[in-house]
Parts: C-alpha cells; structure tokens; sequence
C-alpha cells in the first residue's frame, strides 16, 4: 500500500448504529487531519493530529470521536449520527514543518439513514 | 480570518486549449502558502501546486503553472493543452498559520471543470 487509504469507502448507517473510519498512511508523516466535505459547501476542517495528539478541534459534535493510536493511524468514531452528517470525510497526513503539502486519501461517502 | 474565492463554478473547455481557474485570497499574514488540488468523481484530492508568499518564481509543474499576483492577492491555475482526464472539480487552498506544527488549509468552493472533445 502506498500514501494514503480510508476503509471503507462507502457506509450507509442508522441514527443508532456506532461505526468508525480507519485511515492509515504509508508516508512517514507526523501529523493527520479529518475533513467533511458535504454537498456545495467547501471542505471543513474537523480534527488535526500532530505526533499523535489532538491539536485542532474546530467545534465538532460530539458524536464524532477521533482517535490516533499511532502517527500512521487515524479513526473516527461515528455515534448517533444525524442525516446531515451524510459526505464525503476525507483523511489527510503531512509532514511537520511550514509548507509541508498535506496528502489525502480516497474518502468514505457516508450515508445516514 | 482567512479566505478562498473561486468565482468560476464551472467551466468548459475544447480539448488541447489552456485553461485559467481563478483563485483570489485574503489574509493579513505575511507568510503564507496556496495550494491547488484536484478532485475527480472517484473523490480523492491529488495536489497539484504549491506556491509559497515568498516564492518569486510562479509555481510550475509538468502542464500546471500557478500565475501568482501578490498584489492582487490572487494565484490562479493555468492548465496548458487541457486533456479529457482533467475533467474533474479543482480546488485552491491557503495554509494557515501551523498550530504545534500541524498546519491548516481553508478551502475555496470549487470550480467543475470539463474538457469536451
């Protein structure tokens, strides 16, 4: 495997079900990121991970958890989701230090139901 | 606050002709990068360019260039001898300043570019 990889790509869930998204990265990088990208709005930055601790939060519900057990892995923790959270998440990783491009992976389209 | 503009939400192009995107920003840092990627249906964004505030040559690679106005505060990205693989949705971005070295990018809307044969 090379760069960046999300399982899976595609999910459909209920409001009740629990579920996560994986994210690993195969670039040495230090520093993961977890966007939305939802119908006509741009994407949202949602968590920042820098050598493995949280360092960005911009406001997200709670029923989105993220978790980092290492600097190649990234999850995220879907409880209760609402319809509206249905897009596109995005993965993203960089290397730390300024200018450092951030590279993404494929995406999971979510779909709640 | 920093910002991304793309006024273009789509665009057609004849194969084999260059292309123009257009990207204006606005930020009061004085260091500060801009990033194209470009995002195909399949929904992976494949950066493009980079242009960094301080870089005096226009970014260039293979048939992307970025024209950089720093006055205008504008960085658009040209496409010269656009192929039907371009056809996709392109967006530029602006890193913000790094947070414990983790940096930020803020996004523009997007603009839908098509290349007819």
């Amino acid at each position: 495997e090379t760069g960046v990889t999300q399982t899976p790509r595609h999910l459909v869930m209920g409001m009740t079900n629990k579920k996560s998204l994986k994210c690993e990265q195969h670039l040495g990088h230090n520093a993961m990121y977890w966007y939305k990208q939802s119908a006509k709005k741009p994407l949202e930055l949602m968590f920042v991970y820098s050598l493995e601790e949280r360092v960005e939060n911009n406001s997200v519900p709670s029923r989105f958890s993220p978790e980092c057990p290492n600097s190649s892995h990234l999850f995220l923790h879907l409880h209760t989701l609402q319809p509206e959270d249905s897009a596109l998440y995005l993965c993203a990783s960089s290397q730390d230090g300024q200018g450092e491009t951030q590279y993404f992976g494929p995406g999971t389209r979510l779909l709640v139901l | 606050a920093q910002k991304i503009t793309q006024t273009q939400p789509g665009m057609f192009v004849q194969e084999k002709e260059a292309v123009t995107l257009d990207c204006t920003y606005d930020t009061s840092d004085q260091s500060y990068g801009l990033f194209w990627y470009k995002q195909p249906s399949s929904g992976e964004m494949i950066f493009l360019i980079y242009q960094g505030s301080y870089d005096e040559q226009n970014a260039t690679e293979g048939r992307y260039s970025l024209n950089f106005q720093k006055a205008r505060k504008s960085a658009n990205l040209v496409i010269s001898a656009s192929q039907l693989g371009d056809s996709a949705m392109y967006f530029c971005a602006m890193r913000e300043p790094t947070i414990q070295g983790a940096q930020k990018l803020v996004f523009g809307q997007g603009t839908r570019l098509t290349i007819n044969p």
